[in-house]
């Protein structure tokens, strides 16, 4: 089973500022089947990327993926009030699927 | 527009059975593979079970794999999760969710559409 580790756990940002979260793969993931979400409190999840770079429907383009192999990136280029959450990485590979533990993104 | 709403949760002793429900709307659910994902308090997200479109195959967890069974109802738009020998460790928000595909109806491996969640408590 492939592990996925966020880091870091937690990152403590003010709106404005750019936000990096690294997601790592315990082996190489194929780059079409990594995907970000996030999670508001009380909410479902939401798709936010899918094949480690394409942004799904409706999600603005200030996020943005990237990374192939075991590391990868999601980027919030200018942070906006209701973009604090938690994000979640996800890889799909040999009938299984699994998320990483998250990254909890709170106001500095 | 495109829906998915969870049903049949509820508190069940250790070693219990439960079924959930998800009913479908808003787009062609046959032509869709289903996922369950749960979520324990305060924990993050664990992909349960899944199912394609036709329900020829099933994929589950190996924390579930022989308790739990995927099936679906094509006819009624609805995914169910049957779960058996329940534990307190299957205690959570379970959600279903809706493959991803792409234009060319490749699966995404990914989950585009999620319900609201339904709590299971398994507790004595």
């Amino acid at each position: 089973e492939i592990v996925l580790t966020q880091s870091p756990g937690t990152l403590s940002l003010s709106p404005g500022e750019r936000a990096t979260l690294s997601c790592r793969a315990s082996q190489s993931v194929s780059s079409s089947y990594l995907a970000w979400y996030q999670q508001k409190p009380g909410q479902a999840p939401r798709l936010l990327i899918y094949g480690a770079s394409s942004r799904a429907t409706g999600i603005p383009d200030r996020f943005s993926g990237s990374g192939s192999g075991t590391d990868f990136t999601l980027t919030i280029s200018r942070l906006e009030p209701e973009d604090f959450a938690v994000y979640y990485c996800q890889q799909y590979g040999s009938s299984q699927f699994t998320f990483g533990p998250g990254t909890k993104v709170d106001i500095k | 527009q495109v829906q998915l709403v969870e049903s049949g949760g509820g508190v069940v002793q250790p070693g219990g059975s439960l079924r959930l429900s998800c009913a479908a709307s808003g787009f062609t659910f046959s032509s869709y593979g289903m996922h369950w994902v749960r979520q324990a308090p305060g924990k993050g997200l664990e992909w349960v079970a899944f199912i394609r479109y036709d329900g020829s195959n099933k994929y589950y967890a190996d924390s579930v794999k022989g308790r739990f069974t995927i099936s679906r109802d094509n006819s009624k738009n609805t995914l169910y999760l049957q779960m058996n020998s329940l534990r307190a460790e299957d205690t959570a928000v379970y959600y279903c969710a809706k493959e991803g595909v792409g234009r060319f109806g490749e699966s995404l491996g990914a989950f585009d559409i999620w319900g609201q969640g339904t709590m299971v408590t398994v507790s004595s």
